[in-house]
């Protein structure tokens, strides 16, 4: 079966700019994360999704940074006026939720955004 | 506040060398751990992860990790290493916490297999 999709693999922006990035998680999972990669900061969480309830938002760095989750099912990353510090790998996560803290999260191939 | 700290940004190791990276947290409730390894330009595939009951718990590729709370370790081994392990390995603790699911990563640590 299919597992976490994420595009663009690459997005390259200038500074100011605003960016959306995509998120397709595997089906039937309930559950989907937003993490950021960088060399500065490691693997950071920036927002949870769990069916209908309120998203966790609270790994976002500021409020350039929002997300959205269509039908409990595709999600949307959008960072609004980048700056360069921006610059990351973008990994979304999805799992089947319900469960608890113990279950597996798995992981797209990430979106690698560089801001110039 | 859970953390969690990998000793070694860097490991090399021999072709047949046991493989050991360490992995330390710190959690104010028994945690869940997770190893996660992540080739280059790949998302990250779980290895294995520790929720309950035994200790010792076997992954894929023939990795393992034993859960020692006194320690607070979760340290991933392998006997024998194989050129094909090369790779960033990634120890992760997630609260028993309904509110909050998040994983928290440590650093990650590169292992290198030399031949």
């Amino acid at each position: 079966g299919a597992g976490v999709s994420q595009s663009p693999s690459n997005k390259v922006t200038e500074k100011g700019k605003d960016v959306e990035l995509r998120c397709d998680p595997i089906s039937g999972h309930t559950a989907l994360y937003w993490y950021r990669q960088s060399l500065g900061q490691g693997l950071e969480f920036l927002i949870y999704f769990q069916g209908n309830s309120a998203p966790d938002k609270s790994g976002l760095p500021s409020d350039r940074f929002s997300a959205e989750r269509t039908g409990g099912s595709v999600s949307t990353l959008t960072i609004q006026r980048t700056q360069q510090e921006d610059s990351a790998v973008y990994l979304c996560a999805s799992s089947f939720g319900g469960v608890g803290p113990g279950e597996t999260q798995y992981f797209g191939p990430g979106t690698r955004l560089l801001v110039l | 506040a859970q953390s969690v700290t990998q000793l070694g940004s860097h490991v090399s190791v021999s072709e047949g060398a046991l493989v050991l990276l360490r992995c330390n947290y710190s959690s104010s409730v028994p945690p869940y751990l997770f190893w996660y390894v992540q080739y280059p330009n790949q998302g990250l595939q779980l290895l294995l992860k520790y929720t309950t009951g035994a200790t010792l718990v076997k992954g894929i590729n023939g990795f393992e990790a034993e859960f020692k709370k006194s320690e607070t370790s979760f340290h991933l081994t392998k006997p024998s290493a194989h050129m094909s392990d090369a790779a960033e390995y990634f120890c992760a603790v997630s609260e028993f916490s309904w509110g909050r699911r998040a994983l928290t990563f440590g650093s990650g640590t590169r292992l290198q297999v030399q031949p």
